[in-house]
């Protein structure tokens, strides 16, 4: 069982299309971080959230943490070919420095 | 760039080869980690290394042996592999920063097969 679950596994869209990717858990982090990754390339960070309720905005990215710190989600807009890829959520507790990975969302954004 | 960097990039090695991962980091960090990215499977942790002290052991098979003999390097050392074994390796860094914000920073990882 996948302490962070994410929704949809593929994703595949048109230029210009507005997308939304989620990262769900029943269990509460500290903060959480989206990676992106290309194929052939280690996953890149994009962003970390820590603030529960917390909204951040990377260019065309939103990011959003749960009320609760529960769950996350990544919302795209106009979406680009640029930004096909595997996108990570990873969330941290509060003890250690261990990173727990969700299974990933594989996004196409088709010229 | 992330100032992680892997060597080699690729790697086909026989069941009976022994061979070595490498990785480096050029940002400070001193927390250091190896994850296996097998084919629609999540990320999986397999050891940390915080301090040049390693911290955590996920249940990885003997074969598998790392060594970090300071704190921007890091080896994965590998022998009598089997074929699942057949993976993307991806080394990680990060701070010791207390805060709960562990971000790490990945680099390009390798591309086993094992034959």
């Amino acid at each position: 069982t996948q302490l962070l679950e994410q929704s949809p596994q593929f994703l595949s869209i048109q230029e210009g299309e507005n997308l939304t990717v989620y990262c769900n858990s029943s269990s509460v982090f500290s903060s959480l971080q989206w990676y992106r990754q290309e194929p052939g390339e280690g996953p890149v960070l994009l962003v970390t959230v820590v603030t529960g309720g917390e909204v951040k905005k990377l260019k065309r990215l939103t990011f959003q943490f749960g009320d609760a710190r529960k769950d996350s989600s990544l919302h795209i807009t106009a979406a680009q070919p640029g930004d096909t890829g595997l996108y990570l959520c990873a969330g941290a507790k509060a003890a250690g420095n261990k990173l727990t990975f969700g299974g990933g969302t594989r996004v196409l954004v088709k010229p | 760039e992330t100032g992680v960097t892997q060597t080699p990039r690729h790697l086909v090695m026989g069941m009976t080869n022994k061979k070595s991962l490498k990785c480096e980091q050029h940002l400070g960090h001193n927390a250091m980690y190896w994850y296996k990215q097998s084919a629609k499977k999540p990320l999986e942790l397999m050891f940390v290394y915080s301090l040049e002290e390693r911290v955590e052991n996920n249940s990885v098979p003997s074969r598998f042996s790392p060594e970090c003999p300071n704190s921007s390097h890091l080896f994965l050392h590998l022998h009598t592999l089997q074929p699942e074994d057949s993976a993307l390796y991806l080394c990680a860094s990060s701070t010791l920063a207390g805060g709960g914000s562990y971000e790490q920073y990945f680099g390009p990882g390798t591309r086993l097969t094992v034959t």
